[in-house]
């Protein structure tokens, strides 16, 4: 049973580039998230997919971010431009769907760390 | 904003000494989870609370959730070195919210030393 898998895990990138992180959740997990942490802070929520449907975006994700997931299994990042204060860590993390909101376990892995330089 | 809190920021204990980190938050939630983060890693997930329940054991974790209060606390017994980490307790928004949302402290770092 494999985790929530995200490369590349380290990326360094020019200012003004485009970078692109990719996420493969655990299998038949049908929810998948995107955080972003910068050092000394918690994670904070970017967007989410139920299944190949992007339900919900944080205001948090300017226009140069965009996510996808195709066929609602994997899913990709893209930051384009990037600057310098998109430094962070992307994390992504999955659930399964339950009927209720009585309890529901996020699993993350283990991000993919951006330096704009 | 519903971020939760952790206390203390940091906290220092030797090897076989219990360690106590406490999370606030601030609007109603569905549940609460823990989670762990080693330096430079993803968040392992330890222990997730109901808001109706009031405590729950995990080997060495126990956690209590005090809706009244708003608050949660995290107890781990007879520490190791290997615990050390950061904490992150993370909250979700209550009823109505987006499921998987989570809003997260800044966490406490704990180091144990041998």
């Amino acid at each position: 049973d494999t985790g929530v898998s995200q490369n590349p895990r380290h990326k360094i990138t020019k200012r003004g580039q485009n970078v692109t992180f990719r996420c493969d959740p655990i299998s038949e997990h049908n929810r998948l998230y995107w955080y972003r942490q910068t050092l000394g802070q918690g994670p904070e929520f970017l967007t989410y997919f139920q299944n190949e449907a992007q339900l919900e975006k944080s205001r948090l994700l300017s226009d140069r971010f965009s996510a996808e997931r195709p066929k609602g299994s994997f899913s990709t990042l893209e930051i384009q431009r990037t600057e310098q204060g998109d430094s962070a860590m992307y994390l992504c993390a999955s659930s399964p769907h339950w009927p209720t909101s009585s309890g529901n376990t996020i699993y993350f892995g283990e991000g993919s760390w951006l330096t704009v330089v | 904003s519903q971020q939760g809190e952790e206390d203390p920021q940091a906290l220092s204990i030797q090897e076989g000494e219990n360690a106590t980190m406490n999370c606030s938050y601030k609007t109603s939630i569905n549940n609460l989870q823990w989670y762990r983060q080693n330096s430079g890693r993803g968040l392992v997930h330890l222990i997730l609370i109901r808001s109706n329940e009031r405590e729950k054991h995990s080997g060495r974790l126990r956690v209590t959730l005090d809706t009244s209060k708003k608050s949660s606390s995290l107890l781990i017994t007879a520490s190791r070195a290997a615990d050390t980490a950061s904490y992150f307790c993370a909250t979700d928004a209550g009823r109505g919210s987006t499921l998987g949302r989570l809003y997260f402290g800044r966490g406490t770092q704990l180091t144990v030393w041998p």
